[in-house]
């Protein structure tokens, strides 16, 4: 059974002060891993999909990787506006179609201005 | 373009009742999943349809079903509500593999 661990559940910042967070997984053949903002009150909104270790993908202040156990959201000089919960998923290799993400708990991101 | 549209967006009912929930996708997005998410357990998939046919299913018991319609527009229907029904049912839609857009959900408490 596919496994998406996040840590640390919660992590305040100050604002300007750079931090990662973590996704570990276990997936019997990763096709993707995706990455999901999510404000309070609203669904899960796409950050990024990486596909292979090594891999890396940047927009704005965020940073993706992907190694073959886990991936990392870095987050360089926070803003306020990026407290949310982010949510790593998994998407398994198989045959024919399969659109079923498992998704980690996430982790609640305070940035404090 | 208008993004997911998930109605209704609070929905308060009581136990033994049943419920349905309605999404419709992004305009040429053929792929509709639902997902409930709970503080405890997080976001955990429910189904996934394509063309009006379930592709795929998670691990909810039979009260819980859906289905999708020509225009894939989606409803799932939950029956005998327990208690533990309570959660964010969101729906998802798709075009390519994976790269889901969410709807903002409906909040169902079960009392």
């Amino acid at each position: 059974e596919d496994q998406v661990t996040q840590s640390p559940e919660a992590l305040r910042l100050q604002e300007g002060e750079s931090s990662s967070l973590n996704c570990s997984y276990t997936v019997s053949g990763l096709r993707g891993l995706f990455w999901y903002r999510q404000d309070p009150g609203k669904g899960p909104e796409f950050l990024f999909t990486l596909y292979s270790a090594g891999e890396e993908k940047e927009k704005e202040r965020l940073k993706a990787t992907l190694t073959k156990k886990e991936s990392f959201l870095h987050i360089t000089a926070p803003k306020p506006e990026d407290s949310a919960t982010y949510l790593c998923a998994v998407q398994r290799r198989s045959g024919g179609s399969n659109y079923k993400l498992t998704f980690g708990k996430g982790t609640l991101l305070t940035v404090n201005p | 373009k208008a993004g997911v549209t998930q109605t209704p967006r609070y929905l308060i009912k009581t136990r033994g009742q049943q419920v349905t929930l309605s999404c419709s996708p992004i305009s040429g997005h053929r792929s509709v999943s639902w997902y409930q998410q709970t503080p405890g357990q997080g976001l955990q998939f429910l189904f996934e349809y394509f063309s009006e046919t379930q592709r795929n299913k998670g691990n909810f018991p039979g009260r819980f079903s859906g289905r999708q319609f020509s225009n894939s527009r989606s409803e799932m229907n939950v029956s005998t509500l327990e208690l533990g029904d309570s959660a964010l049912y969101l729906c998802a839609s798709s075009l390519d593999q994976g790269k889901l857009f969410f709807g903002s959900g409906t909040q169902l408490s079960v009392l």
